[in-house]
């Protein structure tokens, strides 16, 4: 079993729409969860952490987290063009600072 | 702050030579990481240091990938000798804790 599934896509929005991308973990004991971002070419960066049952928003970002369920979701509101990129999950395994990344999901907004 | 600094950006070897790259992280951050991403798959930790001393190399291919981080600053990774599955962008990160910077990556290939 994969530690970290994440649908590769690539998942395609109209420009304005809420994009949705789901994430589910193995481990049990993580408590600390991210969303990067990754533009072609380009190196990840981070866009949210979320550490608690429920939701936290950040401007146009929502996560969500279920650790019951062991699943992730970031939701972007309003989805630009702009937005056109892979989004990778992350859990930190354990607790350690080891970070294990999913494949990531590829996000087309479409004008 | 300065970001993560890597050089080079980047490196085209032919299989079975050796490479070297090398990474200065964000100053103060005293845990210090070497990812591999290899095309359309999350990055995976090959290596993790603290300070000087390794935490875990747990997934790094010992008889041919070699990491060190002298005085706790810089670090280098080395390949010898590369093989064609080695080909892939090499990402360093630093964090004082989770979540982590990452520098903009070193995109090796080899022929």
């Amino acid at each position: 079993q994969k530690e970290v599934e994440q649908n590769s896509g690539p998942l395609s929005v109209p420009e304005g729409a809420i994009a949705s991308l789901n994430c589910t973990y193995s481990d049990r004991g993580s408590q600390s969860f991210f969303w990067y971002r990754q533009y072609s070419g380009k190196s990840p960066e981070l866009i949210m952490s979320i550490y608690s049952n429920g939701d936290k928003e950040d401007g146009r970002f929502t996560a969500q987290l279920n650790k019951a369920s062991q699943y992730v979701s970031l939701l972007i509101r309003d989805s630009q063009p702009s937005d056109s990129a892979t989004y990778l999950c992350a859990f930190d395994s354990s607790n350690t600072g080891k970070l294990i990344f999913g494949q990531g999901t590829t996000l087309q907004v479409k004008p | 702050e300065a970001g993560v600094a890597q050089s080079p950006r980047y490196k085209i070897i032919e299989k079975r030579q050796s490479v070297a790259f090398w990474c200065n992280p964000i100053s103060g951050h005293a845990t210090l990481y070497w990812y591999q991403q290899i095309l359309g798959q999350g990055p995976k930790l090959l290596i993790q240091f603290q300070n000087n001393g390794v935490v875990d190399d747990s997934q790094l291919p010992k008889d041919r990938f070699s990491a060190e981080r002298l005085k706790g600053v810089d670090s280098t990774l080395k390949i010898q000798p590369a093989k064609l599955e080695d080909s892939a962008v090499y990402l360093c990160a630093s964090s004082l804790e989770p979540p982590k910077v990452f520098g903009p990556g070193t995109r090796l290939t080899v022929l």
